[in-house]
């Protein structure tokens, strides 16, 4: 079975100071694996994913992620935070041939001025 | 506007009433979901239907049944209402599985408070 583990359930950053969240998965087959936002209220946007192309994926808004095989990890980072970003963060994983999501327990970042 | 949207947005009511919860994506998907958020913001799958069939559906009590018309529209009837069923209902809808990967693009979400 596949699963996510989001570590730390907040996150506080700068206005401008990096932005690290991490999300290391387990899964018996390679993965596909996303992160995902939710503004207050909303629903949730797509922000990255890697589908077994390049390790190095970058997204929107900035953000970018590393899927590291050995490590089993997919971190989610930006270089410079800014207050836009306070959201919920979801990072999932899926099998490439079943399109059931499953989401780790979120981080929320905080962003202060 | 291309998207997936809900009706309603939120819904109060009654334990032991019967409600819907309706889904419809203009994107061209073949494959619709739905997802529960609970208070702790846990997104779990629910249900997942791929050209009106059934092809997900996880430990969910049998008081939910989902229902889907046409490939555009998936609705998710309750009975019984539990004050445990409140929580975010998120509907989702991706293209075809043998596509080579699946981004799944989700609606607003409906809010579902039982009293």
């Amino acid at each position: 079975a596949q699963s996510v583990t989001q570590l730390g359930s907040h996150v506080s950053v700068s206005e401008g100071a990096l932005v690290l969240l991490r999300c290391n998965y387990s899964s018996s087959v390679p993965p596909y694996l996303f992160w995902y936002v939710q503004y207050p209220n909303q629903g949730l946007q797509l922000l990255l994913k890697y589908t077994s192309a390049a390790t190095l994926v970058k997204g929107i808004n900035g953000f970018e992620a590393e899927f590291k095989k050995s490590e089993t990890s997919f971190h989610l980072t930006k270089p410079s935070a800014h207050m836009s970003d306070a959201a919920e963060y979801f990072c999932a994983v899926s099998e490439k041939s079943f399109q059931k999501l499953v989401f780790g327990t979120g981080t929320r970042l905080l962003v202060s001025p | 506007d291309t998207a997936v949207s809900q009706t309603p947005k939120y819904l109060v009511t009654q334990m032991g009433n019967d409600k819907s919860i309706k889904c419809e994506q203009n994107l061209g998907h073949d494959t619709m979901y739905w997802y529960k958020q609970d208070s702790k913001k846990f997104l779990k799958i629910m249900f997942s239907y791929n050209n009106k069939e059934l092809i997900i559906n996880e430990t969910v009590p049998n008081r939910f049944s989902p229902k889907s018309p046409d490939k555009a529209h998936l609705n998710l009837h309750i009975n019984s209402l539990e004050l445990g069923d409140s929580a975010v209902y998120f509907c989702a809808s991706s293209q075809d599985i043998g596509t080579n990967y699946n981004e799944q693009f989700f609606g607003p979400g409906t809010r579902l408070t039982v009293l």
